[in-house]
């Protein structure tokens, strides 16, 4: 199956500063990259629908200014998680579209 | 509101038997559910899918049935393997709204030798 990968698979940074996760499709190309995050013992939860050169489109409650995503070509997405507070600790995953939905590996983000 | 619902969060299997995991939906007009795998500080993989024209299919020892008058699916995994321990999502989607998942909170199982 299709490879999507993200990196870093985990980071740590103190609170105030931004992080920037990286997802990237390596053996396809995707104009359509979603961006996921999970709390534990939960579900994942639908951040973002990032579209190859255009805005992403957010999902209720998800604030676009705090969580910036960026879809600059067809195998890479990112997500910059601006001004983080311990709350926004999660693991955070993409995933990528062809004819089937494939997940990269997670980033597990822990703001101290 | 949760629109697609695992209500057990843990199933224990004996090796050899079948492991049965639920999935309830709200919503009547998803058109397509999947199943996933998923272990710990992993992204999840695809398991089996099927279609809301179909009620039942099946893929070696996998095989997901749908009632759609119920809004209830099921994954019957048999026979189980202690492999196959891991937590296990459903997700739901609608075509016309771009095929955006919404992912149930997940099953445990356990698969005992």
């Amino acid at each position: 199956g299709a490879v999507v990968s993200q990196h870093p698979s985990w980071v740590i940074c103190k609170s105030g500063t931004s992080v920037k996760i990286e997802c990237r499709s390596l053996d396809f190309q995707a104009t359509t990259m979603f961006w996921y995050r999970q709390f534990p013992k939960q579900s994942l939860m639908l951040m973002a629908t990032s579209n190859e050169g255009s805005k992403a489109t957010y999902e209720q409650g998800v604030e676009k200014d705090k969580f910036l995503i960026n879809h600059a070509s067809l195998t890479l997405s990112t997500l910059t998680v601006t001004s983080a507070h311990p709350e926004d600790s999660s693991f955070y995953i993409c995933s990528a579209r062809t004819d089937q939905e494939f997940f990269g590996p997670g980033t597990r983000l822990t703001v101290l | 509101d949760q629109q697609v619902k695992q209500n057990s969060p843990s199933l224990s299997v004996q090796e050899g038997r079948i492991s049965i995991l639920n999935c309830d939906y709200t919503n009547s007009m998803f058109d397509y559910f999947l199943w996933y795998k998923k272990y710990p500080a992993e992204g999840p993989t695809f398991l089996i899918s099927i279609s809301s024209i179909k009620d039942k299919n099946e893929d070696g020892r996998f095989t997901v049935f749908l009632n759609k008058s119920a809004k209830h699916l099921s994954l019957h995994i048999v026979p189980s393997q202690p492999g196959d321990s891991a937590v296990y999502f459903c997700a739901a989607s609608l075509y016309n709204q771009g095929g955006k998942l919404i992912f149930g909170q997940g099953t445990e199982l356990s698969v005992k030798p």
